[in-house]
């Protein structure tokens, strides 16, 4: 069974740009989450998509991320613009259902680097 | 909102000896996760506890969900270097993930 695939694995922008991170989830699970971890810290969830209607969104920095899961499988994870403390490593993660323990898997990570 | 804990912050430890690490909380938890993460790759799940006072083990790993459902505990036997790493606690209340800082581990051989 594939993984959860993620790309780019590393990025790195100066700051006021833009930056968009893919995620491809297990096939057939139906919630994906979007967690940022900062060095030295554990992850914090972003945004927790249930096929592809949002569950939890209580912590996304919406005046500058946003997130998409068209059709229910890929997501997109944007952050616009882009500010030094937005330097972290951004995992993608997925389940069968809402509980994040039944099957989840997270992905590499993307390494943002913000100048 | 909910926070946790995790204690120690680093551990150097020699190869063979055992590990205990823990998670504390002020909030309850319904369900209780240990991962562990090597560099450069995401957290990957140890162990998952769903009631108070539960104790699973995965191999040399036994991990312990808290009466008061406030806390958990993990501890590793008998070390291998291949147990470097960085282990999570995360807990569960209401659908809501909160992770702790993690427990960097080091062992020498």
């Amino acid at each position: 069974e594939a993984g959860v695939a993620q790309s780019p694995r590393y990025k790195i922008i100066e700051k006021r740009q833009s930056v968009a991170f893919w995620c491809n989830p297990i096939s057939g699970h139906a919630t994906l989450y979007w967690y940022q971890q900062i060095l030295g810290q554990g992850p914090k969830l972003l945004i927790q998509f249930q096929n592809n209607g949002v569950v939890d969104d209580s912590q996304l920095p919406k005046d500058r991320f946003s997130a998409e899961r068209l059709k229910g499988v890929d997501s997109t994870l944007k952050i616009q613009p882009a500010k030094l403390e937005d330097s972290a490593v951004y995992l993608c993660a997925s389940s069968l259902d809402k509980n994040l323990d039944r099957g989840s898997n997270f992905g590499p990570g993307t390494r943002l680097t913000v100048t | 909102g909910q926070q946790l804990n995790q204690s120690p912050q680093s551990m150097f430890i020699q190869e063979g000896e055992d590990v205990s690490m823990n998670c504390t909380s002020s909030s309850i938890f319904n369900t209780w996760l240990w991962y562990k993460q090597d560099p450069g790759e995401g957290p990957v799940l140890l162990i998952a506890l769903y009631k108070a006072g539960e104790l699973t083990s995965n191999g040399r790993l036994t991990a312990q969900f808290g009466i008061t459902r406030k806390d958990s505990f993990l501890n590793i036997s008998a070390s291998i270097p291949s147990d470097v790493g960085i282990y999570f606690c995360a807990g569960f209340n209401a659908g809501k993930s909160t992770f702790g800082d993690g427990t960097t581990l080091t062992v020498k051989p």
